[in-house]
């Protein structure tokens, strides 16, 4: 069962534009939520966290936007450009029972336009 | 962060040997974690490494399979034994920084099995 559910699969944005990346997950004990970043042939790279007692966090031309209610959280890009075109995944950890282990979605392939 | 290092990058190997990968991480860690991520594909967790501990694996996962070692706080080896060709993954290592939430990954090992 996937414990966190990522979409869309694929997202291609004119340079300039906004990426609008959705995750939603159901374990409340979930207490953790991080971005990637993953270029071909690379490792996934630490982009951007939150923690549930906040509803946004901003670094940069990244920002994430946590709704607990809905148990939803996603990840904005403003002004894309061509050097963010990877695959970014979110995540999910609950520290006190699992230790740091963190849940994936599926992954977002990114591309954009120049 | 985290500076992580693996070895091999890449290895092409022949059904039925084992190969083991090496993770180097430039601090000490208590929790490190190897992934296995087939091309296009999300992030599947093997094994969590405690040093000090015995490995604890995913479902799915078997010790015969993936041996793991976890000698120091900076050092772990994956071993991929009796490999068939649907082992051909890239393999990815991961530390839990300590005193933090932030989990970093290694540039990973890509292994063909042929």
């Amino acid at each position: 069962q996937q414990q966190v559910k990522q979409s869309p699969q694929s997202l291609i944005v004119q340079k300039g534009g906004i990426s609008i990346i959705n995750c939603a997950y159901e374990n409340t004990a979930f207490d953790y939520f991080p971005w990637y970043q993953q270029f071909p042939g690379k490792g996934p790279a630490l982009l951007i966290a939150i923690r549930p007692d906040v509803s946004e966090k901003k670094e940069g031309r990244f920002t994430i936007s946590f709704n607990k209610s809905a148990k939803q959280f996603s990840l904005h890009i403003m002004d894309s450009q061509p050097g963010d075109s990877a695959t970014y995944f979110c995540a999910a950890s609950d520290r006190g029972s699992t230790l740091g282990r963190l849940y994936f979605g599926r992954g977002t392939q990114l591309t954009v336009w120049p | 962060s985290a500076v992580i290092s693996q070895k091999p990058s890449r290895d092409i190997c022949q059904r039925g040997t084992s190969l083991t990968i090496q993770c180097q991480v430039d601090s000490q860690v208590t929790m490190m974690f190897w992934y296995r991520q087939q091309p296009g594909q999300s992030l599947t967790l093997i094994a969590t490494a405690n040093q000090g501990s015995e490995a604890t694996y995913e479902s799915g996962f078997v010790i015969d399979k993936f041996p793991i070692s976890r000698p120091n706080l900076t050092f772990s080896t994956l071993t991929v034994s009796n490999m068939s060709p649907e082992d051909s993954s890239i393999y990815l290592c991961s530390v839990l920084l300590q005193g933090t939430y932030e989990q970093y990954f290694g540039p990973g090992t890509r292994l063909t099995v042929t």
